[in-house]
């Protein structure tokens, strides 16, 4: 099975960076998703790690760990509109489930100007 | 932009109806999946398909079902709704595993 850890909430300024943190537990992993969900909205794919190491995207970098089940993802100049939950979410590494994904709760980050 | 549609986008029904959510890729991606999601809480993955005439269940229980007659289209089916599957219903599709593009969600109200 998987099991996946995020804070809960984050407060952040408006122009400051901010780094979510996940930990995951799993018995099998094929690589790790960040998506950010605004309040009503349909998750979007904000970026993807299978090996180790930083992966940058605009003002959004995300750094994956297997070795220590880690990953963060890096929110640069934050802006009002980054105001959103930001889910983790493991991909299952064997037969069918390697195609699925596993969700964490999410962690709602709310910037204030 | 992703390609994927849900309808109705919100939906209250009575208890005991019969009802469908639909789903549609212009995608063509063969990876297709319904996830449940109560506000605040974390997508659990309730049903999925690989193909055509392929549908497995996810890992939450749910009394709803499936099909997968064509590549894009993946509606789900409650036989019975009870205000227990008062939820929002996301659909998703993926091409051989890479990320998955989300549908704009159906918001579903049981009475």
């Amino acid at each position: 099975g998987q099991n996946i850890d995020q804070p809960t909430e984050m407060t952040a300024t408006e122009g400051a960076i901010v780094q979510i943190n996940c930990t995951y537990q799993t018995s099998g992993f094929n690589g790790l998703f960040w998506y950010q969900q605004h309040a009503g909205e349909a998750p979007t794919f904000l970026s993807y790690n299978v090996l180790d190491g930083l992966e940058e995207k605009g003002r959004f970098s995300s750094f994956l760990s297997r070795s220590k089940g880690y990953s963060y993802l890096l929110l640069k100049e934050l802006q009002m509109k980054d105001s959103a939950s930001y889910l983790c979410a493991v991909r299952g590494l064997s037969g069918a489930g390697s195609y699925q994904l596993t969700f964490g709760k999410g962690t709602k980050l709310s910037v204030i100007p | 932009e992703a390609d994927i549609y849900q309808t109705p986008r919100y939906l209250v029904i009575g208890t005991g109806k019969k009802i469908t959510l639909e789903c549609s890729q212009t995608m063509g991606h063969d990876k297709m999946y319904w996830y449940q999601q109560d506000p605040g809480m974390e997508l659990h993955l309730i049903h999925y398909s690989y193909g055509v005439n392929s549908t497995e269940k996810g890992d939450l229980s749910s009394e709803s079902t499936v099909s997968r007659i064509r590549t894009e289209h993946f509606p789900l089916t409650l036989e019975s709704a009870r205000p227990s599957h008062t939820s929002q219903y996301l659909c998703a599709s993926s091409e051989s595993g890479l990320e998955q593009y989300f549908g704009p969600g159906t918001r579903l109200t049981v009475t």
